[in-house]
């Protein structure tokens, strides 16, 4: 089957960093995405990854790594507004359609 | 740019009903999926429409369906409604060729 695992819930402090972990088990890759989304609202693409490495933007940055199926968003200087829930999302080749993990609820304290 | 709009943004049905949601994508994108979200969960993949056809379908029922119009807007239909179809409905349409999906804020749908 295909699936993605993430950690239900982090808490950090603003200004901290923190890393959100993904692995990933599925047919074929195409690549990995990290969409944001606050309680009520859509998710927001934040960014992705097709090969291996880091890709930053701004204070958000991921990583990939192909051979290990697992990625990771890093969060710097965190901000209260940065609390919402996490979600990995992967596109298998020959296929249109997104797999989401179940989220990571990400929880920053003052 | 209005980005992806999608109406009504509440609805509450009675089991049995049917039920039509619609999406309106982000200007240029021709490209138009939609997920089922339940709370606390990922989005979940029903299914994707390009050029007016339906090009994948993920695990739904047939009570699911959907269309795409000719100017690239979306509906998506349930029939028989259960309460388990209690959820949010997200949109995301995209230009076929960019990975990155813009999603709309949703339809919440309470079936009782």
């Amino acid at each position: 089957g295909q699936s993605l695992e993430q950690p239900s819930e982090v808490t950090a402090v603003e200004g901290a960093i923190v890393q959100i972990n993904c692995t990933y088990q599925t047919s074929g890759f195409y690549g990995l995405s990290w969409y944001q989304q606050h309680d009520g609202g859509a998710p927001t693409f934040l960014s992705y990854n097709a090969l291996d490495g880091l890709e930053e933007t701004g204070r958000f940055s991921s990583f990939l790594s192909r051979s290990d199926s697992y990625g990771y968003l890093l969060l710097q200087e965190l901000q209260m507004k940065d609390s919402a829930s996490y979600f990995c999302a992967v596109r298998g080749s020959g296929t249109y359609k997104y797999i989401f993990g179940t989220g990571t609820r990400l929880k920053v304290l003052a | 740019d209005a980005g992806v709009t999608q109406s009504p943004t509440h609805l509450i049905k009675t089991r049995g009903q049917q039920v039509t949601l619609r999406c309106s994508p982000k200007s240029g994108h021709d490209t138009v999926s939609w997920y089922q979200q339940a709370l606390g969960q990922g989005p979940q993949f029903i299914f994707q429409y390009y050029e007016e056809e339906e090009r994948q379908r993920g695990n739904f029922p047939d009570r699911f369906s959907g269309h795409q119009f000719p100017n690239y807007s979306s509906e998506l239909n349930v029939n028989a409604l259960l309460l388990g179809d209690s959820a949010l409905y997200l949109c995301a349409s995209r230009g076929d060729m960019n990975t990155e999906a813009f999603f709309g804020q949703g339809t919440r749908l309470t079936v009782v």
